[in-house]
């Protein structure tokens, strides 16, 4: 099974700040990787999707770059509502897996 | 707009059984793969089960495998999950997804909670 891990645990990160998460998959996934947002008490979002593309309506200061098993989601500026926990998932292999998780937290 | 509304969650007891439900709007649902991702309390997201738009063919987690069946009814827009011998392990949020491609899921239900407890 791939085995998906993300760095930091817990980003503490101020408003208006960059913030920078990673993803590394045990193995190469080529750039099957999605990004996902998921506030408190809500569904997960998708935020990117082909390691670099970005869902419908998400706001261009999400980036997403990478490949084969180093994968990076940038927030450019970071808004009020960006604090949430972001979870990385590959589709190249079965079974489908995610990260456990990155939080980013107000500092 | 696409909306995705799940149903069928409670408490079971262990080696129970339950029927989850999706009902879709909003898109041509037969176009579309469909999945269930569960989340443990507290914890990360997890997949369970994918099944494509016809229907004809399925996918599911070996931590299932056996005990859970993902079918869909194409003609009432709706999603299943038939999870038998139910575990502790298996409490969760159960969250039905639209899939943007095979894969990838571009919109969630708001989950139906199942906990197996005695």
């Amino acid at each position: 099974e791939m085995v998906m891990t993300q760095s930091p645990a817990t980003l503490s990160v101020s408003p208006g700040e960059r913030a920078t998460l990673s993803c590394r998959a045990s193995q190469s996934v080529s750039t099957n990787l999605a990004w996902y947002q998921q506030k408190p008490g809500q569904a997960p979002r998708l935020l990117i999707y082909d390691a670099s593309t970005r869902a419908t309506g998400i706001p261009a200061w999400f980036s997403g770059s990478g490949s084969e098993t180093e994968f990076t989601l940038t927030i450019s500026s970071l808004q009020s509502e960006d604090f949430a926990v972001y979870y990385c998932q590959q589709y190249n292999n079965w079974p489908l897996t995610f990260g456990p998780g990155t939080k980013v937290d107000i500092k | 707009e696409v909306q995705l509304l799940e149903s069928g969650g409670g408490l079971v007891q262990p080696g129970g059984s339950l029927r989850l439900s999706c009902a879709a709007s909003g898109f041509t649902f037969n176009n579309y793969a469909m999945t269930w991702v569960r989340q443990a309390p507290g914890k990360g997201l997890e997949w369970v089960s994918t099944i494509s738009g016809s229907g004809g063919s399925t996918y599911t987690a070996d931590s299932v495998k056996g005990r859970f069946t993902i079918s869909r009814d194409n003609s009432k827009n709706t999603l299943y999950l038939q999870m038998n011998s139910l575990r502790a392990d298996d409490t969760a949020l159960y969250y039905c997804a639209k899939g943007l491609h095979l894969w990838v899921f571009d919109y969630w239900g708001q989950g139906t909670l199942v906990t197996v407890s005695s």
